[in-house]
């Protein structure tokens, strides 16, 4: 079974440039989650998902970032413009519930940015 | 508010040798526990968790935690670590429905 994928996998842009990730989760797993990884720090969550709902985004820019989940399946991450500090590794999970016990999230590899 | 700590940021320890990586937590409930694994360039992995019951639990790769609800601690343990545990090793709590909240992870480095 394939894991949870997401493109690209390496990005490098210019500050004020427009970025946009995407995340394909496993098969029939209904809660979708986005993660910011700084340098030398653990995952905190941007945004979940719960099938095509946003129930949790409240630690989204929402001035520069936006996220969506067509019909509940794949998920794409966007920032614009990205700014230097945007630089980071952005991780997509997937489980089967929202919560923590549903005892597994299953991360991607991360698409790791760098804004020049 | 829910936090995880991890104090050691580096560990280092030579091939063979047993391990334990500290996990402190603060939650004002019942927690869930859990320990996740992230090889250079991957994604993290589950290595085990705790909801309840027995509070020594094994994991994947021949790891063990304690939950300790005295000291809420929730600790990582490897009787003889073997080289290719070296990675990033993340603590985080959870509650009933509420997200997880990660440490900031301790580095293993494993010398041969």
């Amino acid at each position: 079974e394939a894991g949870v994928v997401q493109s690209p996998r390496y990005k490098i842009i210019e500050k004020k440039q427009p970025v946009a990730f995407w995340c394909n989760p496993i098969s029939g797993h209904n809660t979708l989650y986005w993660y910011l990884q700084n340098l030398g720090q653990g995952p905190e969550l941007l945004i979940r998902y719960e099938n095509e709902e946003a129930v949790d985004d409240s630690q989204l820019p929402k001035d520069r970032f936006s996220a969506e989940r067509l019909k509940g399946v794949d998920s794409t991450l966007k920032i614009q413009p990205a700014e230097l500090g945007d630089s980071a590794v952005y991780l997509c999970a997937s489980s089967l519930g929202g919560g923590a016990n549903t005892g597994e999230l299953f991360f991607g590899e991360g698409s790791r940015l760098t804004v020049l | 508010a829910q936090s995880v700590t991890q104090p050691d940021i580096h560990i280092t320890v030579s091939e063979g040798a047993s391990l334990e990586l500290r996990c402190n937590y603060s939650y004002g409930a019942t927690p869930y526990l859990f320990w996740y694994v992230q090889s250079p360039g991957q994604g993290l992995q589950l290595l085990l968790k705790y909801f309840s019951g027995d509070t020594l639990v094994q994991g994947i790769k021949g790891f063990e935690a304690e939950f300790k609800r005295s000291q809420s601690s929730f600790n990582l343990r490897k009787p003889s670590v073997h080289w290719s545990d070296a990675a990033e090793y993340f603590c985080a709590v959870g509650g009933n429905t509420d997200k997880l909240i990660f440490g900031t992870g301790t580095r293993l480095q494993v010398f041969p």
